[in-house]
């Protein structure tokens, strides 16, 4: 595709409840990165995945995170029995490769009421 | 533990003006660190990125300037023009030497408005 793509662009959920979001990486991109962004704050890094392979988890703020890329392409970010704590911005962005520029999604806001 | 910071959350400069963005930053293992632009409401967009064995990168309109003695990073931004105002963040990564994967770590920010 032109760019990273991320759906829903606005969620809200009731505490407890679980939620998915998506994320389309440019199109040929190998890797792939979740970041979640507090509002003033910089992004911060939950996972990564190089194809379908995920190295590095350890951003994820606890085991009710979880996130998947199985065809290597298209990943999800799922969050089980959500809290207050979780809304925020979650960011999607890819690159060719792991030394090469991120390219960042628009986001998804999370809001947990 | 290893962080990356900036020392003025806000600037505000003049129209025509020069600016100049700082960032601290304390892994001395990163060995690639890039500039980010973030207009409201979209995702930081890619300005600049250096890597470590260079001291000074120029783009358009924009330098970048290492200093690993102190682990120190700046971003200049010459002519400055109201399209420039919005946040700007720094990040590093250890995407060659390190097994981080290339995870980027953000600094908290700066915010650069642009008065006409």
């Amino acid at each position: 595709g032109a760019g990273v793509s991320q759906s829903p662009r606005y969620k809200v959920t009731k505490r407890g409840q679980d939620v998915t979001l998506r994320c389309d990486p440019i199109s040929s991109h190998a890797t792939l990165y979740w970041y979640q962004q507090a509002l003033g704050q910089g992004p911060e890094f939950l996972t990564y995945f190089n194809y379908e392979a995920q190295p590095d988890k350890s951003g994820l703020p606890s085991d009710r995170f979880s996130a998947e890329r199985p065809e290597g392409s298209i990943s999800t970010l799922t969050i089980q029995r959500t809290e207050q704590r979780d809304s925020a911005m979650y960011r999607c962005a890819s690159s060719q490769d792991v030394a090469y520029e991120q390219y960042f999604g628009p986001g998804t806001r999370l809001t947990v009421t | 533990g290893e962080s990356v910071g900036l020392h003025l959350p806000t600037l505000s400069v003049q129209e025509g003006d020069n600016s100049i963005i700082n960032c601290a930053y304390s892994n001395s293992a990163s060995d690639y660190f890039i500039w980010y632009k973030q207009e409201s409401g979209k995702g930081p967009q890619f300005i600049i990125d250096i890597r470590s064995n260079m001291d000074k990168r120029q783009g358009q309109r924009v330098t970048v300037l290492l200093n690993k003695t102190v682990k120190h990073l700046s971003l200049q931004i010459a002519a400055t023009q109201p399209g420039d105002s919005a946040v700007y963040f720094c990040a590093e990564t250890t995407p060659f030497g390190g097994n981080q994967g290339g995870k980027l770590i953000f600094g908290q920010g700066t915010e650069l408005s642009v008065k006409p």
